[in-house]
């Protein structure tokens, strides 16, 4: 079974520093991987998905993300932190094929001043 | 084009009653999707439903849930006596073909907060 493991609940990091949320998945295929951001009581917004065009994958806000088929990894960086970036962050696999998304239990960015 | 609509965004039941939580795609959209977040958890897979059309419901508890998506109107998700353990955010998703095409993106809506009481 496909499964998608994010190795930190929580991440601190101050404004103006880089971004590293972690992120591995176990899968047969080669899946589709997705990083989707979550703010309080709003819903979720993608912020960059790997189809296997590219293995860098460059998203909104300055995220970007890269997938390492060796090490079954798809981590989630961003150069400089912004206060605005502090929300939950979610990365997600899917088989090609199948209709399901299995989701990570999710990274809580905080960003202080 | 508006996004994924869902409501109540806030639901709240007492125990035993019915929940019913309503999603409206995107326009173009034909594939509808439903999660659950419980608490400190990630989403969860329940349901995918097409017009008209179950497809996988195989991430829906066994009694209890139901969901359409009917030729006109919203796509709904009913859950019959609802207990403490149903407390959770419910997501809609929706795509214009099926996420299982390489790359097809879902969209969110803003969700359902249900509470039982």
């Amino acid at each position: 079974a496909q499964s998608v493991t994010q190795l930190d609940s929580h991440v601190s990091v101050s404004e103006g520093t880089p971004v590293l949320l972690r992120c591995n998945y176990s899968s047969s295929y080669s899946p589709s991987l997705f990083w989707y951001v979550q703010h309080p009581n709003k819903g979720l917004q993608l912020l960059l998905k790997y189809t296997s065009a590219a293995t860098l994958v460059k998203g909104i806000n300055g995220f970007e993300a890269e997938f390492k088929k060796s090490e079954t990894s798809f981590h989630l960086t961003k150069p400089s932190a912004h206060m605005s970036d502090a929300a939950e962050y979610f990365c997600v696999a899917m088989n090609t094929g199948f209709q399901k998304l299995v989701f990570g239990t999710g990274t809580r960015l905080l960003v202080s001043p | 084009n508006a996004g994924v609509m869902q409501n109540p965004r806030h639901l709240v039941r007492r125990r035993g009653q019915e929940a019913r939580l309503r999603c409206s795609p995107m326009k173009g959209h034909s594939h509808v999707y439903w999660y659950r977040q419980l608490p400190e958890e990630g989403l969860k897979f329940m349901v995918y439903l097409q017009k008209e059309n179950i497809i996988d419901e195989s991430g829906m508890p066994k009694e209890r849930f139901s969901a359409e998506f009917p030729k006109e109107g919203p796509s709904i998700l009913r859950i019959q006596q609802v207990v403490r353990g149903d407390s959770a955010a419910y997501f809609c998703a929706s795509s214009p073909t099926g996420t299982g095409a390489v790359g097809t993106e879902a969209f969110f809506g803003q969700g359902t907060r249900l509470t039982v009481v």
